[in-house]
């Protein structure tokens, strides 16, 4: 098993141009979310899904936007790149069933810089 | 949402048991408390969980206080890969989502 899978690792931007941070799992989780990680700061989540079809918004969604057309795949799309937007971004996705779940697995990043 | 609360750093010797205090006075009776690390700037790692009962496993133990309003994370013989930044988290169960919420944590130096 890969797990969670990013690409890409680094990536910088121009202001105003768009891009789309690829993340898969080949684990059959149901859950899937995405962060932000400020320097020195926490997580943030930005986006999360419940499965195929279904998303909802986090703490920071704010220009972003997701879909979730497959269980695997979870891209996350930077429209209008902003200087604020600058930060580390992870995948994540877990298993859920009724009131348990069993950890979430992140996937190892995508570094992103607005210049 | 139960909140917690972390010393922002510490430091503990090789070899020694690192003990990480976590505070959640608010936790209600269905959450869980849940814990992370991060090496350098990898993507978290889970480390164990539990809802009141002590948890042991591989890489930790976690003892919760019998009120739940506290609790520490027992790393029993750090060693140098153990340097991280400590995450505690309460599980946000909120509708049909299990959503973390990740605060600063801890930072664990350990030295030689």
């Amino acid at each position: 098993n890969a797990g969670v899978t990013q690409t890409p690792k680094f990536r910088i931007l121009k202001i105003g141009q768009s891009m789309t941070l690829q993340c898969t799992q080949d684990m059959n989780h149901n859950y899937m979310y995405w962060y932000r990680q400020d320097p020195g700061m926490g997580l943030k989540l930005i986006y999360y899904s419940v499965g195929a079809g279904i998303t909802d918004k986090g703490e920071v969604p704010n220009g972003y936007n997701v879909s979730r057309s497959t269980t695997e795949d979870f891209p996350l799309r930077l429209e209008l790149a902003a200087p604020s937007q600058t930060s580390v971004y992870f995948c994540a996705s877990s298993y859920s069933a009724g009131d348990q779940d069993y950890g979430y697995t992140f996937g190892s990043g995508t570094r992103l810089t607005v210049v | 949402d139960a909140k917690t609360t972390q010393p922002p750093s510490m430091d503990c010797a090789e070899g020694r048991a690192a003990n990480l205090p976590c505070n959640h006075s608010t936790i209600s009776g269905n959450e869980y408390v849940y814990w992370y690390r991060q090496i350098h700037s990898q993507g978290p790692q889970y480390i164990i969980h539990g809802l009141k009962n002590n948890e042991t496993n591989e890489m930790a133990s976690l003892i919760i206080t019998e009120d739940r309003k506290s609790s520490t994370l027992i790393l029993p013989h750090a060693t140098l890969r153990d340097t991280a930044v400590y995450y505690c988290i309460v599980r946000d169960y909120t509708g049909t989502a299990s959503k973390l919420t990740f605060g600063t944590g801890t930072r664990l130096q350990v030295t030689l």
